[in-house]
């Protein structure tokens, strides 16, 4: 089982439609959980934290759910902007061993 | 511009050669961190440094493969003998040890292409 699974999609949908995506993770030891973005044929960029009591940044919002081992991103009123890759991040260990899925593609249709 | 910055952005080699890449990290970020990425596949951790000490290794990290930080500060990461298998965007991210979560910000990559 890999360490940090995503469903690479793509996910295609309209604009103003509402979208989410979760990643699971193999190991429960594992302590931080973040969302990066990363548009095509660029770095990945942080786009949000995951916090144990779920967390919300405008029209994003993540949440963890530590029995099940995944968290999960819901984009509400898709833009056209929002079309790109989001990579799910985990750290583990007292090293801060960091592990990137797949990552699952967006693509927002006019 | 104070972001982490990667020389060159695009390396073109024959196969056998060696190359060099260079990752100049956000000032006060104590880690430093590369990763290859190929097309479609997340980011791939390779090792990371704090300060000048070199703390993990993967094991995607073969013998051609060194990286180094001696100041603690510029990183350069060094294949020997390149092979096509190696053509890959190469990443480099910093963050600072024991704050915001240990964030890491990363720089646009060095692109490269064995033929």
């Amino acid at each position: 089982r890999k360490e940090v699974e995503q469903d690479p999609g793509p996910f295609n949908v309209p604009e103003g439609a509402t979208v989410a995506f979760n990643c699971t993770y193999s190991n429960s030891a594992s302590q931080s959980f973040f969302w990066y973005r990363q548009d095509c044929r660029k770095e990945p960029k942080l786009l949000m934290s995951v916090y144990s009591s779920g967390n919300e940044d405008g029209r994003f919002t993540a949440q963890l759910n530590r029995a099940s081992q995944y968290i999960s991103l819901l984009i509400r009123d898709s833009k056209l902007s929002d079309s790109a890759t989001y990579l799910c991040v985990v750290k583990t260990g007292g090293y801060q061993k960091v592990t990137f899925g797949i990552g699952t593609k967006l693509q927002v249709i006019p | 511009d104070t972001g982490v910055s990667q020389n060159p952005r695009h390396k073109i080699t024959k196969r056998g050669q060696n190359v060099t890449f260079r990752c100049d990290p956000i000032s006060e970020h104590n880690r430093l961190y590369w990763y290859r990425q190929t097309l479609g596949q997340g980011p791939e951790f390779l090792t990371y440094f704090q300060n000048e000490a070199q703390l993990e290794k993967s094991r995607l990290l073969s013998d051609r493969f060194s990286a180094e930080r001696p100041k603690g500060s510029f990183s350069t990461l060094e294949i020997q003998r390149t092979e096509q298998g190696d053509s890959a965007m190469y990443l480099c991210a910093s963050s600072y040890h024991d704050r915001d979560l240990n964030i890491q910000y990363f720089g646009a990559g060095t692109r490269l292409s064995v033929l």
